[in-house]
């Protein structure tokens, strides 16, 4: 199985800051890689595909980057509403992994 | 506005059976796949697989074989998770996702407790 390593584990950070999340594939992964929002009580949201496309609908301050092992998402100035559980999956091989997740706090 | 819709929390005693339901609308449902994902208490998401809706036929992770069954009823625009002789560590919130490149929309959840 591919193995993604997620890192921080989780993060506090100011309204406005520069936040950035890594995740570091066991094998390259090409782009094959995503990045999810997760909120208690709602559904999870898709915020970036194929390691650097930006869903429809989500801020342009969530950017993706990366490809074959390490990829990154970074949020620009860091809102409110950024407070979550990010995971990031690879979708290459089969099981489609994630990984542990990072959870966002808002100082 | 497209979405899937889970069926409600479950509260099930080991060996038991669960069926978690997720009904898409807004959109066809068999113009994409299905993904079953879980996270148990305290844990990381798990990927238990994804149902073709066009043909029926399910792929597995090799952690899930046996006890969970896809299932697709088109006719109702749902696709189903079974999972027989429930374990307790089977435990979780149970997500549905619909495959286009990225798992790009998500039911709300099913919470499936396992408790004698």
């Amino acid at each position: 199985d591919i193995q993604m390593t997620q890192s921080p584990s989780s993060l506090s950070a100011s309204v406005g800051d520069r936040v950035t999340i890594t995740c570091r594939a066991s094998q390259t992964i090409s782009t094959y890689l995503h990045w999810y929002q997760f909120k208690p009580g709602k559904p999870p949201q898709l915020l970036v595909y194929s390691a650097s496309h930006l869903q429809a609908g989500v801020p342009s301050r969530f950017r993706g980057s990366g490809s074959e092992t390490d990829f990154t998402l970074t949020i620009n100035s860091l809102q409110p509403e950024d407070a979550a559980t990010y995971s990031c999956q690879q979708t290459l091989r089969s099981p489609r992994t994630f990984g542990r997740g990072t959870k966002i706090e808002i100082k | 506005q497209e979405q899937l819709v889970q069926s409600g929390s479950e509260l099930k005693k080991p060996g038991a059976s669960v069926n978690v339901s997720c009904k898409a609308s807004g959109y066809t449902l068999i113009d994409y796949g299905v993904n079953w994902v879980r996270q148990a208490p305290g844990e990381g998401l798990e990927w238990l697989g994804w149902v073709n809706t066009y043909s029926g036929h399910p792929t597995y992770a090799q952690d899930f074989t046996g006890r969970f069954v896809f299932s697709v009823d088109a006719s109702v625009s749902t696709a189903y998770l079974q999972i027989i002789n429930l374990k307790t560590e089977d435990t979780a919130l149970y997500y549905c996702a619909r495959d286009n490149t990225a798992l790009d929309l998500w039911g709300q959840g099913t919470l499936v407790t396992v408790s004698s």
